[in-house]
């Protein structure tokens, strides 16, 4: 079965770091595309940034409210994609889903739920 | 960055009714929208891509219109598992979603 499971999430103060993790399974991982998308519990979602493949340049983007904070990696070797949170603010508050796709994203993680609190 | 805003965010409707969600775009965005459904505790589901484009396996009492900023998901003749969320996603430039639309048993 296709997969993606996220972990790394948890509660931290305002300023603190915390490091996301997303390990697939019978995808083709090297190929892919890879984004985080968070959802606000209760509100819309919102992309957090992508990561293209290494054969597409390995290109990191980020959403302008995370651009200079957190920063996105892969290893293809382990199927795994990172996602190092730095000075994390009480507005990241929020489900973070790993998402694999190129224009749509037809596979999703089932989130890892990270809360930013003094 | 583009904004996009569904309308309405409840909708209230019976078996067999036929529901239209609208998403429209800050910006002219051609016709890179795709539509998902979203039902508790499972992955969204895209439905729908390239604004009118059915996803394989998708019923074909779905449907999608528009192009530039506005788009339309068409649900006819709503089926009891057809109750769930749906929200637009923009992919022209990077990616970014609309708040959703909560679709109820009347």
């Amino acid at each position: 079965e296709v997969k993606l499971v996220e972990s790394g999430g948890g509660l931290v103060k305002p300023g603190e770091s915390l490091r996301l993790s997303c390990v697939a399974s019978e995808v083709s991982f090297a190929d892919a595309w890879m984004s985080w998308v968070r959802q606000v519990p209760g509100k819309g979602l919102e992309w957090v940034g992508r990561i293209k493949s290494a054969s597409s340049g390995g290109t990191k983007d980020y959403a302008a409210p995370v651009k200079g904070r957190f920063i996105l990696s892969r290893d293809d070797s382990t199927k795994t994609m990172f996602l190092q949170m730095n000075s994390l603010k009480t507005e990241d508050t929020a489900v973070y889903f790993c998402v694999a796709g190129v224009l749509t994203f037809p596979l999703w993680g089932q989130g890892t739920l990270v809360s930013v609190s003094s | 960055d583009i904004q996009m805003t569904q309308s309405p965010s409840t909708l209230s409707a019976s078996v067999g009714d036929r529901v239209t969600i609208t998403c429209r775009a800050s910006e002219t965005i051609s016709h890179w929208l795709a539509w998902y459904q979203l039902k508790p505790g499972k992955a969204p589901k895209v439905l729908i891509y390239q604004a009118s484009k059915l996803e394989s396996g998708v019923p074909s009492r779905f449907s999608g219109s528009g192009s530039g900023t506005e788009f339309t998901l068409t649900i006819n003749s709503l089926q009891p598992d057809d109750f769930a969320t749906y929200f637009c996603q923009q992919y022209e430039n990077y990616y970014s979603f609309g708040q959703g639309t909560k679709l109820e048993i009347k």
